[in-house]
């Protein structure tokens, strides 16, 4: 089975804070992803990696950055956290190909004080 | 327009109804289609994965597509308390994008 594991099931930081959500999967999976999940708006992608250190903005990369120096591993960055980026934070892996669906964590739910 | 469409509902059924979750899409490029499963504070957890138009059945489960009418449907048989939860359906080309639906909530009363 696919495991993709993020670091913290919940987090809590303060406005202007840098903040690090970290993502691991075991399935040697080329691409990986960062979305968002928020009432109403369903997923949203951040950004994504498709090999190690190559990465693509998504739909909503204002404010995040992104750092994947391992093929396992894909940090999403907030260089200065701000209230409308509490939310829930996704990962997804997936391996290369057009037959191949997205597998994900269970998320960080991210609060900005 | 989104290019996935998705009653957010919920929907309420009592436990032993059929359900049936529907998507509708946009884009005649998709070419593969899925079904998520997303329990509460829980991430998405890939349920049925088709190719192209055609039936495919897994368990309860029966996922749809209609490219013709550009539709997607997941079916649930003999529905359980257990199948509470928020179903989204996705859509992509084949390329890295993948589009989801916002998803539809379920509830199955016992």
């Amino acid at each position: 089975d696919v495991k993709v594991t993020q670091s913290s099931r919940y987090l809590v930081k303060r406005t202007g804070e840098k903040v690090f959500l970290e993502c691991v999967q075991d399935m040697d999976h080329e691409n990986m992803f960062w979305y968002r999940q928020d009432p109403g708006l369903g997923l949203r992608l951040i950004y994504f990696s498709y090999d190690v250190k190559m990465k693509e903005k998504g739909d909503i990369p204002e404010g995040y950055s992104v750092s994947r120096e391992k093929k396992e591993r894909f940090s999403l960055i907030l260089e200065s956290a701000s209230t409308n980026q509490t939310s829930m934070y996704l990962c997804a892996s997936r391996r290369t190909g057009g037959n191949q669906p997205q597998h994900f964590g269970d998320g960080t739910r991210l609060s900005i004080l | 327009q989104k290019e996935v469409e998705q009653d957010p509902g919920p929907l309420s059924v009592p436990e032993g109804a059929i359900v049936s979750l529907n998507c509708t899409y946009s884009n005649s490029a998709f070419q593969y289609f899925m079904w998520y499963r997303q329990y509460s504070r829980k991430g998405p957890e890939l349920l049925m994965y088709t190719y192209s138009s055609g039936n495919k059945e897994d368990g309860r489960f029966t996922a749809q597509v209609d490219k013709s009418s550009k539709y997607i449907s997941l079916f649930i048989r003999d529905s359980q308390p257990s199948d509470s939860a928020t179903y989204l359906c996705a859509a992509y080309t084949g390329g890295f994008k993948t589009i989801f639906g916002a998803g539809t909530r379920l509830f199955v009363k016992a």
